[in-house]
């Protein structure tokens, strides 16, 4: 089945520093795709940083990376230099190619709640 | 910048109400998605489709229906609320990879 799991349901971490965000995932797919979204309290969802599976080397997008270890299944969120506005929930997500027969369906995990205290 | 945007941030209505929510997105995107969100339990998926008059079930498609009657536009449908379709609701739509997301519709069902 597949599946998203992120096991760590709250962090804190403290300004300036950096912070990992755990997340593997479940497919027999050869070809998905990751990805990593954040909603502040004000409930919209931002995307962050994507990975397809068949990328060698890992995403980056600003302060954001994807640590891709794909014999792991693992996709976590590593922010750098966290940032009082970094305070929200991350929720990764996974686009397996052949769910439903649509393009672009996501399967998200639970969520991890992230606090940075100054 | 694709926007996506949903008819209401809030929403009251009462137990056995029919209820629409509305979502419009202005970036010819052929895939819509309905989600709602949960404390503890993130995102699930209602319904999508991927093209006019297509629709196809998510994880929970119980109690809902929906609508594609025009490309920008794919509406939610409570037939008759219940309390327990309270609840964060989410639209999305996208092209191939990523998914637009509009700002949530909060439904409190009485």
């Amino acid at each position: 089945a597949q599946k998203i799991t992120q096991t760590q349901p709250g962090m804190f971490v403290q300004e300036k520093e950096a912070v990992t965000l755990d997340c593997t995932y479940d497919t027999s797919d050869q070809s998905y795709g990751l990805f990593w979204y954040k909603q502040p309290s004000s409930g919209e969802m931002i995307f962050l940083i994507y990975q397809g599976s068949y990328d060698e080397q890992n995403a980056t997008e600003g302060r954001y990376s994807l640590n891709f270890q794909k014999a792991r299944k693992s996709a976590n969120l590593v922010i750098s230099a966290s940032q009082l506005g970094d305070s929200a929930m991350y929720f990764c997500a996974m686009r397996p190619t052949n769910y439903g027969g649509s393009q672009g369906n996501l399967i998200f995990g639970k969520g991890t709640k992230l606090s940075v205290k100054p | 910048d694709v926007k996506v945007t949903q008819s209401s941030r809030y929403l009251v209505k009462r137990t056995g109400e029919k209820v629409f929510l509305e979502c419009v997105q202005d970036m010819d995107h052929e895939n819509m998605f309905w989600y709602r969100q949960d404390p503890g339990l993130g995102l699930r998926l209602i319904y999508f489709s991927y093209d006019v008059k297509m629709k196809e079930k998510g994880d929970i498609p119980e109690g809902y229906s929906v609508s594609r009657e025009k490309k920008e536009r794919f509406s939610l449908i409570l037939e008759s609320a219940s309390t327990n379709q309270t609840s964060m609701y989410l639209c999305a739509s996208s092209f191939r990879s990523e998914q637009f997301f509009g700002p949530g519709t909060r439904l409190t069902v009485l």
